[in-house]
């Protein structure tokens, strides 16, 4: 089984629809994150959080809400969904320390918006 | 803040050829410095990483890069790639306070390098 798991991997909606990216992971990191990756843009920081009790908006954190439900478990919402919200959606995990800027990927979620 | 400038967005080569992935970042601290992979329809993986100590670093794959502190580079070398590199790469950085890193890791914009037979 993967280390970091998300679900689902593939998803296509309508505008104005509720969508929820969910991740989980069994690397007992304390560190996790929602990145986005359009072509020729990398991947941009959604949202972070560095423990349960810590919830941090990266650099495009409009149009997007996190929770983080349990240490292994770090969800990502779209409330209204529009398509330019059309992407490759990644989930990270890392671990505070030294090694902080080693992160560990899931295979991403991509969603399409009509 | 630390920034990453990845000088080529694209990069074609042949089998068996070398290959150099440049990679630049700003930053006013000391930094950690690290290339990830993307093979298609995957996550990205550690490629290699320099936290302190020798400049030439190695990687999986047969991959290394070299820590430039004058000039803020962090080049990626290969001396003979295979179809199998074909792959999206990106440097990344995260600042260094006395041996540990905070903050958040910064990616450049990714280099497509497409290996040819």
């Amino acid at each position: 089984d993967a280390d970091v798991t998300q679900t689902p991997r593939n998803r296509i909606t309508k505008t104005g629809k509720r969508i929820m990216l969910e991740c989980s992971q069994t690397k007992g990191h304390d560190r996790m994150y929602w990145y986005r990756q359009d072509p020729g843009l990398g991947l941009r920081l959604i949202y972070y959080s560095f423990d349960v009790k810590d919830i941090n908006k990266g650099e495009i954190s409009d149009g997007y809400s996190v929770s983080r439900q349990a240490q292994a478990k770090f969800s990502l919402s779209l409330e209204s969904a529009i398509p330019n919200q059309t992407a490759l959606y990644f989930c990270a995990t890392g671990k505070t320390g030294v090694n902080t800027g080693e992160l560990f990927f899931g295979e991403g979620s991509r969603l399409t918006v009509l | 803040a630390q920034s990453v400038t990845q000088l080529d967005s694209q990069v074609p080569v042949f089998e068996e050829a070398p290959v150099e992935l440049r990679c630049n970042y700003s930053s006013s601290v000391s930094v950690y410095l690290f290339w990830y992979v993307q093979y298609p329809n995957q996550g990205l993986q550690l490629l290699l990483k320099y936290l302190s100590g020798s400049t030439l670093v190695k990687g999986i794959n047969g991959f290394e890069a070299e820590f430039n502190k004058s000039q803020t580079s962090f080049h990626l070398r290969k001396p003979s790639v295979h179809i199998s590199d074909t792959a999206e790469y990106f440097c990344a950085v995260i600042a260094n306070a006395g041996g540990t890193s905070y903050g958040k890791l910064t990616f450049g914009q990714g280099t497509i390098l497409t290996v040819h037979p």
